[in-house]
């Protein structure tokens, strides 16, 4: 079991929204940023958001993410197939299960 | 643009020593504002952050592996190492090597923060049970 709490698998059409959510404790997102990864089937991990709400030049402004207290939010607008992953949050050396987004 | 690239065996023993070197491509690695991180990832499971060295040769491991745990830097070959003794089968998993954030003052860097970026593309250690 991970020390950060995701919902195994979330799912939406194309075009929809989605929420992902991450939590976890006052040692971990209380008191430190978190960041967000896309993982696309057989390949490493890609750094979504940073710094609980920045995103890395070249990620599209339909990724976003938030913080509040112990938790965090990713949130994917406008839908694509492409979007199909699992997605990870992390912060301070800890990672989240994963969470697998199918796009129906 | 920065690369990094995992190098070593597939393959490891049961009781034997795991040692995978990650080179660093496309900027030195002795740069004031990262560490360098290992993560794994078993097969069909979730990551796990291993260790972070920084250049200076400071070091932070994850407690559920640090007593057999070495990491080291290379820093006139922009290398950095992994040694991971007494390895079980619960060890097999793809390992990623990946810049890792430092958390900095206006005169220094006192530890590793809360993000990995970029990765490595992984190498696949097994090890049979």
């Amino acid at each position: 079991q991970s020390v950060l709490t995701q919902p195994p698998s979330v799912s939406a059409a194309p075009g929809q929204k989605v929420t992902i959510s991450c939590s976890g404790s006052t040692s971990n997102i209380g008191t430190n940023h978190v960041a967000w990864y896309q993982q696309l089937p057989g390949t490493a991990p890609k750094l979504l958001i940073y710094d609980s709400d920045q995103r890395p030049s070249g990620i599209p402004d339909r990724f976003s993410g938030s913080k509040s207290g112990t938790s965090a939010t990713l949130v994917i607008t406008g839908l694509q197939t492409g979007d199909e992953a699992d997605y990870y949050c992390g912060t301070a050396g800890v990672f989240g299960g994963g969470t697998r987004l199918t796009v129906l | 643009q920065l690369q990094l690239q995992e190098s070593g065996p597939g393959l490891v023993k049961p009781s034997e020593t795991l040692s995978l070197t990650c080179t660093v491509s496309g900027g030195p690695i002795n740069r004031r504002s990262y560490y360098w991180g290992w993560i794994r990832q078993p097969p069909g499971k979730g990551l796990e952050w291993i260790g972070s060295i920084y250049y200076r040769g400071s070091t932070s491991y994850n407690p559920s592996l640090a007593s057999r745990l070495t990491m080291s830097v290379d820093t006139s070959n922009d290398q950095f190492s992994l040694r991971l003794t007494s390895v079980t089968a619960a060890d097999t998993a793809v390992y990623y090597c990946a810049r890792h954030e430092a958390l900095c003052t206006s005169s220094d860097c006192y530890g590793p923060g809360n993000w990995f970026d970029p990765w490595g593309q992984g190498l696949l250690v097994i090890v049979p049970s």
